[in-house]
């Protein structure tokens, strides 16, 4: 019964290939995100996305995509991947005008070699 | 969004009330306060939110004064377990689209001793 659950939680993959990560949410929310922690540990918004809008930070790569195939759902694939871009992800989601702020994914350790 | 400004760590032990101040001295009306606490290999868990004044709920309180350009967690009696890293946001209520992104700094670290 997990609120936000991500897959996987570990990722190791060699420099150039490219690679998605999934994110599904239970809440019944309506913005899910995602948001990149790096080893400084600074947690940075990459996308934010709803039914009729996506935002995008604009210091992401497009390398980066999000793609949301419902509204539970929101998966991040990324392109020729770089060692920069090793780090955490979490996706996390909320619920627009409520007041119980985001709820975050358990994360998902990227490793790039 | 305002920044915000805490303290990089702290210490304490088991049993004692823990208050961590952030400062955000750019606060805009429309503007909340969240805190979050992250343990490692985790993700952000939501804490406490507030507007001015104080809140309390069954983990914490948060003491925001009426100038509203600080805000402090209090965490009552703390365990080996409130070690982790807290988070001070401000941001408008409005969560979702352009208007809702949080913006995380470099947070506190606590760290609870026996």
């Amino acid at each position: 019964d997990t609120a936000v659950s991500q897959t996987p939680k570990y990722l190791v993959t060699q420099m150039g290939n490219d690679k998605s990560i999934k994110c599904e949410q239970n809440l019944g929310h309506d913005t899910m995100y995602w948001y990149k922690q790096d080893s400084k540990k600074f947690l940075k918004i990459m996308f934010s996305y709803n039914n009729k809008e996506l935002i995008i930070n604009e210091t992401v790569p497009n390398r980066f995509s999000p793609k949301s195939p419902d509204k539970a759902h929101l998966n991040l694939h990324i392109n020729s991947l770089e060692l920069g871009d090793s780090a955490v992800y979490f996706c996390a989601s909320s619920q627009y005008r409520e007041d119980y702020g985001y709820t975050f994914g358990s994360g998902t350790r990227l490793t790039v070699v | 969004l305002a920044k915000t400004t805490q303290p990089i760590s702290m210490d304490s032990y088991e049993g004692q009330e823990v208050n961590i101040t952030c400062s955000h001295n750019n606060i805009a009306t429309n503007d909340y306060i969240t805190w979050y606490q992250q343990f490692p290999s985790q993700g952000p868990r939501f804490i406490i939110q507030g507007y001015k004044t104080k809140v309390t709920n069954e983990v914490a309180s948060l003491f925001i004064p009426a100038d509203r350009k600080s805000s402090t967690l209090s965490l009552p009696r703390v365990s080996l377990s409130d070690t982790a890293v807290y988070y001070c946001l401000v941001g408008p209520m409005n969560y979702g689209g352009s208007q809702g992104n949080l913006i995380f700094g470099k947070g506190t670290k606590l760290s609870v001793k026996p």
